[in-house]
């Protein structure tokens, strides 16, 4: 299956390392990015190629994976991170059409 | 820095085509892809299709009988039609670049530019 399942919300305190996971079979054969979505704004992809960071987006933000989880780390939560989070990838038809999870809720308490 | 830019009527009626146009500034939509991505409200992203700067598409199977995909090289300008609309095509509509790394090992696709978005409702 090319579906991709994360935990509808997570919260963490500021200060804090908030882990957002990402489960798919196809993971291991397909990178894994990662949106961040606040209110009323577009997508902002702050993880591409499972690990890497895009130009200005803040060091805290870290992405990892293993087998078929994909993660993604915030270190020293801020109140500004709160969010959706939401991993995306390719299936595995050949033709690379993208697959996004459901999406997580990040509450900073 | 590439900004994309969505256009289009906010309301469409039920079995009527819906149609998007996305404007690409501050780079050139050669040699790159481009997509459509939408989301109902309150819930999450859905993958629409994408057209390569060649005009080859690739559509998402669940829409594909509906959908059209095209774009401009002149205009630097892509777009999308959907036909035969109903309610649950009510979403906003983003249009966004797309990375695709063909080349390397394991291919990567990633959203890295994309647009405000834009509100269509199908409501009669």
């Amino acid at each position: 299956s090319d579906e991709l399942t994360q935990p509808p919300s997570v919260s963490v305190s500021p200060g804090q390392t908030a882990k957002i996971t990402c489960s798919g079979d196809a993971l291991p054969k397909q990178h894994a990015n990662w949106h961040q979505q606040k209110p009323g704004q577009a997508p902002l992809l702050v993880i591409y190629k499972d690990t890497e960071r895009p130009s200005g987006i803040p060091e805290r933000f870290s992405g990892s994976t293993s087998g078929t989880t994909a993660t993604l780390t915030i270190s020293g939560v801020l109140a500004e991170d709160e969010a959706d989070y939401y991993c995306q990838s390719a299936d595995t038809s050949g033709t690379y059409r993208g697959v996004f999870g459901g999406g997580t809720k990040l509450t900073v308490l | 820095q590439v900004q994309l830019q969505e256009s289009g009527p906010g309301l469409v009626k039920p079995s009527e085509t819906l149609s998007l146009t996305c404007t690409v500034s501050g780079g050139s939509i050669n040699n790159y892809y481009w997509s459509w991505i939408r989301q109902p409200a309150g819930k999450g992203l859905e993958w629409i299709g994408r057209v390569y700067s060649s005009g080859s598409t690739n559509y998402n199977p669940s829409l594909r009988s509906r959908l059209t995909l095209s774009l401009d090289r002149s205009k630097n300008q892509f777009s999308l039609w959907l036909s035969s609309v109903t309610a649950a095509d009510t979403a906003v509509y983003y249009c966004a670049r797309e990375t695709i790394t063909l080349g390397e090992p394991i291919v990567a696709n990633y959203f890295d530019y994309w647009g405000q978005g834009t509100l269509v409702t199908v409501s009669s």
